[in-house]
């Protein structure tokens, strides 16, 4: 199973980007590569998935290399509502469907 | 707006009893999970199910059992609780692709004294 590799903890001023890295070398070529973020006492929310292209939603952007093996996760303006842990994961084939592999996460705390 | 409801947000029980943690959604998917989450660890994936009646072991099987007889309805069973259960269990579902993602419960956090 592939996985992924996060710094535990990062900080960015309100109001700038925050841009999460994440190492997921030995990705396999059709595993997704998805987000998640954990707020304090709250069950992890989807934020975004991808396979090769970049991905833009209302919540972040993506930016995967092209050798799919790191991959960024771009907050284009926190806020303090975006302290939380995020997750980079590898979704894992299985026989008839899939799962997710969780890493450590970072801890992203947004400074006013 | 969607849901995957967890029973109980918090549950103490006594060392030897047997534990049911209930999840149910509204979605209609087939997939439903159940991981564990303890501090320094993440989230680890204990049991799935991508059917009614059907069931996978994950990465931590052992000490838990599950249950799906109904399609909204995934239930994780400690047969003998033990301390090293005492952690927080969180019950998640998808459409058998993943898609747009994995919706998850609020967890319970369970105590075993």
């Amino acid at each position: 199973d592939a996985k992924t590799t996060q710094p535990p903890s990062m900080d960015c001023a309100e109001g700038r980007a925050a841009n999460l890295p994440c190492n997921h070398s030995t990705i396999s070529g059709n595993e997704y590569v998805y987000w998640y973020r954990q707020i304090h006492s709250q069950g992890p929310q989807y934020i975004i998935h991808g396979l090769k292209n970049n991905e833009t939603n209302e919540m972040a952007s993506l930016i995967i290399t092209e050798d799919r093996k790191s991959s960024t996760l771009i907050l284009p303006h926190a806020t303090l509502r975006d302290t939380a842990v995020y997750y980079c994961i590898v979704r894992v084939r299985m026989d008839s469907s899939y799962k997710l592999i969780f890493g450590s996460g970072t801890r992203l705390l947004v400074r006013p | 707006d969607v849901k995957v409801t967890q029973s109980s947000r918090y549950l103490v029980k006594r060392t030897g009893e047997k534990v049911f943690l209930e999840c149910v959604q509204d979605m209609d998917h087939e997939n439903m999970f159940w991981y564990r989450q303890d501090p320094g660890l993440g989230l680890r994936l204990i049991y799935f199910s991508y059917d009614v009646k059907m069931k996978e072991k994950g990465d931590i099987p052992e000490g838990y059992s599950v249950s799906r007889e109904k399609k909204e309805r995934f239930s994780l069973i400690l047969e003998s609780a033990s301390t090293n259960q005492t952690s927080m269990y969180l019950c998640a579902s998808s459409f058998p692709r993943g898609g747009s993602g994995y919706t998850f419960g609020s967890g319970t956090r369970l105590t075993v004294v």
